[in-house]
């Protein structure tokens, strides 16, 4: 699976956007981008996946840049109990498993 | 619809014991996966299991570590003889056979070996 790169830690306050972005330069045709987060003592969660256009669920936005070369994960609106560490992952083919990278803690401040 | 289930969600152990982890994925789904966190670390893949078959276990220690899912029951991760470095949590996740391939996973277990 290609890699992808994530900064280390961000923070937001309380109800503000938050932008999360993750680089995938040597994503191939095929992979889909998916975020999965994690929040403290917890497995981890499904947040959003796509392959070109973006996409919205009721959880989050994700944005796909056009050469697909880096991705954003939206929250409109962040609460405190969006506080976990947020994971882009590549996933070239159905059933397979999932690479973790250290992914991004994000805090929320109230 | 229930969740990924395990159990137990937390097990202590003392070094040379057997430690059972079971996970009883979501209704419909036949497609299971185990992963590793050891403390202050990201998720480790560990093996990939359908009905009665592994399909990858690349990720597994090659001793001591063993895991099925038999045609009836939770899926079984076995780890014999543990030691103080198998502390960590242990984390399944299910999928169904044909979507694109979201896992959904369960609350973990974790495992303390005195």
């Amino acid at each position: 699976d290609a890699k992808t790169t994530q900064p280390n830690s961000m923070e937001s306050n309380e109800e503000e956007p938050v932008h999360l972005p993750c680089n995938h330069s040597t994503i191939s045709g095929t992979d889909y981008i998916h975020w999965y987060r994690q929040l403290p003592s917890q497995g981890p969660e499904y947040v959003i996946h796509g392959l070109t256009s973006n996409v919205n669920n009721r959880m989050a936005s994700l944005a796909i840049a056009e050469d697909r070369k880096s991705s954003t994960l939206i929250l409109h609106r962040a609460t405190l109990r969006d506080a976990a560490v947020y994971y882009c992952i590549l996933q070239n083919s159905g059933n397979t498993p999932l690479v973790f990278g250290k992914g991004t803690r994000l805090s929320v401040i109230a | 619809n229930a969740g990924v289930m395990q159990n137990p969600r937390h097990l202590v152990r003392r070094r040379g014991q057997e430690a059972r982890l079971r996970c009883s994925p979501m209704k419909g789904h036949s497609h299971v996966y185990w992963y590793r966190q050891l403390p202050e670390e990201g998720l480790k893949f560990m093996v990939y299991l359908q009905k009665e078959n592994i399909i990858d276990e690349s990720g597994m220690p090659k001793e001591r570590f063993s895991a099925e899912f038999p045609k009836e029951g939770p899926s079984i991760l076995r780890i014999q003889q543990v030691v103080r470095g198998d502390s960590a949590a242990y984390f399944c996740a299910s999928s169904p056979l044909h979507t694109q391939e979201t896992q959904y996973f369960g609350p973990g277990t974790r495992l303390l070996v005195l």
